[in-house]
C-alpha cells in the first residue's frame, strides 16, 4: 500500500495569509489526525477526523481549522497566519475504530510563515 | 501540553553499544507506543506496548513499562549508524483517541 501522503511539502506564505495544507490517507485508513511540531513545543496534536467527523481537538485557536472528505482526504487549515505558526506539520492515518491507536505518519509540510 | 518527558534529551554512543531512554507520563494510559523521526521527516511507528503488558519486544529493541511508576524505556541493542534519529514515546490515555507526545530523546551513534 501507498503510504500517507501530504502536499505540499514545503510552503512559505507571509503573515496574515492562510494557508491550506493537504493529506491522503493510506488506502482503508478512515482515521486522519495532525500534529505541529516546532523545536519549542514539541509535537502538539490538533485535531483527528473520523469518517468525516472531527473526534478529537487539541488546544490550539479557532484559526486552525480541518475536514475530512467521503474518501477521507483531509485538509487543514489556519487562517491570519502568524510568526508562530512556522512549523513542520504533520498528517497522521491509523486503521483503527477505536483503539490502540497505532499511527501512520507523512513526510510532512514544512511551513515558513515570514 | 505534552505528557511525556524524556530522559535523556541527548545520547551519544558508539556502535555496537546498546542505548536506552527514558520516558515518563502523568496519567493512566490505555497504551504506550515509540515512535523515530529521522531529521525533520515523519515519524515511524517502532512499537507498542499496553497498559497490561510488562514487557515486549522487537527485533533489536525491547521495551518496558511501569504503570505504577508511570514510566517506560526503549532499549536499542547493538546500535548502528542508521539508529540515529530522535526517538519520541506517546501515550494514549485511557478513554482518549489521540496520542500525546514526550519531549523526544536525540540519539547519535557514531561508526
Amino acid at each position: 500500500k501507498a503510504g500517507v501522503t501530504q502536499t505540499p511539502r514545503y510552503l512559505i506564505k507571509t503573515r496574515g495569509q492562510q494557508v491550506t495544507l493537504s493529506c491522503s490517507p493510506i488506502s482503508g485508513h478512515r482515521s486522519v489526525s495532525w500534529y505541529q511540531q516546532t523545536p519549542g513545543q514539541g509535537l502538539q496534536f490538533l485535531f483527528e477526523y473520523f469518517s468525516e467527523t472531527q473526534r478529537n481537538k487539541g488546544n490550539f485557536p479557532g484559526r486552525f481549522s480541518g475536514r475530512q472528505f467521503s474518501n477521507s482526504r483531509s485538509e487543514m487549515n489556519v487562517s491570519t497566519l502568524e510568526l508562530g505558526d512556522s512549523a513542520l506539520y504533520l498528517c497522521a492515518s491509523s486503521p483503527n475504530v477505536q483503539g490502540p491507536y497505532e499511527q501512520y505518519f507523512g513526510p510532512g509540510t514544512r511551513l515558513t510563515v515570514t | 501540553s505534552q505528557q511525556g518527558e524524556e530522559d535523556p534529551q541527548a545520547l551519544s554512543i558508539q556502535e555496537g553499544e546498546n542505548a536506552t531512554m527514558n520516558c515518563s507520563y502523568k496519567t493512566s494510559i490505555n497504551n504506550l507506543q515509540w515512535y523515530r523521526q529521522n531529521s525533520g521527516r515523519g515519524l515511524v511507528h517502532l512499537i507498542l506496548i499496553r497498559s497490561n503488558e510488562r514487557e515486549k519486544h522487537s527485533g533489536r529493541l525491547r521495551v518496558t513499562l511501569d504503570t505504577s511508576k508511570k514510566s517506560s524505556s526503549l532499549l536499542i541493542t547493538a546500535s548502528r549508524a542508521a539508529d540515529t534519529a530522535s526517538y519520541f514515546c506517546a501515550t494514549v490515555r485511557t478513554g482518549f483517541q489521540k496520542l500525546v507526545f514526550g519531549t523526544g530523546t536525540r540519539l547519535l551513534v557514531s561508526p
